[in-house]
């Protein structure tokens, strides 16, 4: 079936490091996927989509590219912050008339100053 | 009220109670879903209603009962539950159909702790 690996974290960083999560993924067909960030004590947010090979989806600083040949989607900013502490969770809508998303097992990251 | 609530926030229940939890969006959306959260574990899928039709149920617990009386509330009526159950549990909001953005809307969850 169809299934997401992120990179286990957590990740630490220092302000204004460089930040790339990898996600891969497995499916049948052309999925869309998402990158989603959950801050302490709150729900899911999206934080960007791309729905079709090469698409970037970009917000807030963070890019992601989907990449057919390899099967990845990896999240990249070029310069966090503090406030980008939180956990991000790779996903891909399986197939169906729903919007089944399935998720990988988030990466928390934890920015320092 | 904008997006998806839910409520309660937080709940703690003893193993022979009853209780249930709301969720409301606020979307015009036609799909609503419920996602377990626990810890180490990736989110679960447990239940999806697409127009008010219960179009998945993931082989969860009969302890676990849904209800969704209309496109805009979802329960999660909970009776008898193990301490395993304690997790975050969201609510999910899409809208299917001819005007589907793909992605998925959530609540900031209820938090269950079972004694």
């Amino acid at each position: 079936g169809d299934s997401v690996t992120q990179m286990e974290g957590p990740v630490t960083l220092s302000e204004e490091a460089f930040l790339t999560i990898n996600c891969t993924y497995t499916a049948t067909g052309y999925p869309s996927l998402f990158w989603y960030v959950q801050y302490p004590g709150e729900g899911l947010q999206l934080l960007l989509k791309a729905t079709k090979a090469d698409d970037k989806g970009s917000n807030k600083g963070f890019e992601a590219t989907y990449r057919k040949e390899t099967t990845s989607f990896h999240l990249e900013k070029g310069s966090v912050q503090v406030s980008d502490s939180a956990v991000y969770f790779c996903a891909l809508s399986s197939s169906g008339g729903y919007n089944k998303l399935i998720f990988g097992a988030g990466t928390r990251l934890a920015v320092h100053p | 009220e904008t997006g998806v609530t839910q409520t309660p926030r937080h709940l703690v229940m003893g193993m022979t109670n009853k209780k249930s939890l709301k969720c409301e969006q606020h979307l015009g959306h036609n799909a609503m879903y419920w996602y377990k959260q626990s810890a180490k574990k990736p989110l679960e899928l447990m239940f999806v209603y697409s127009l008010e039709e219960r179009v998945e149920n993931n082989s969860v617990p009969s302890r676990f009962s849904p209800e969704c009386p209309n496109s805009s509330h979802l329960f999660l009526h909970l009776h008898t539950l193990q301490p395993e159950d304690s997790a975050l549990y969201l609510c999910a909001s899409s809208q299917v159909g001819s005007s589907n953005t793909g992605e998925l809307f959530f609540g900031e969850g209820s938090r269950l702790t079972v004694l």
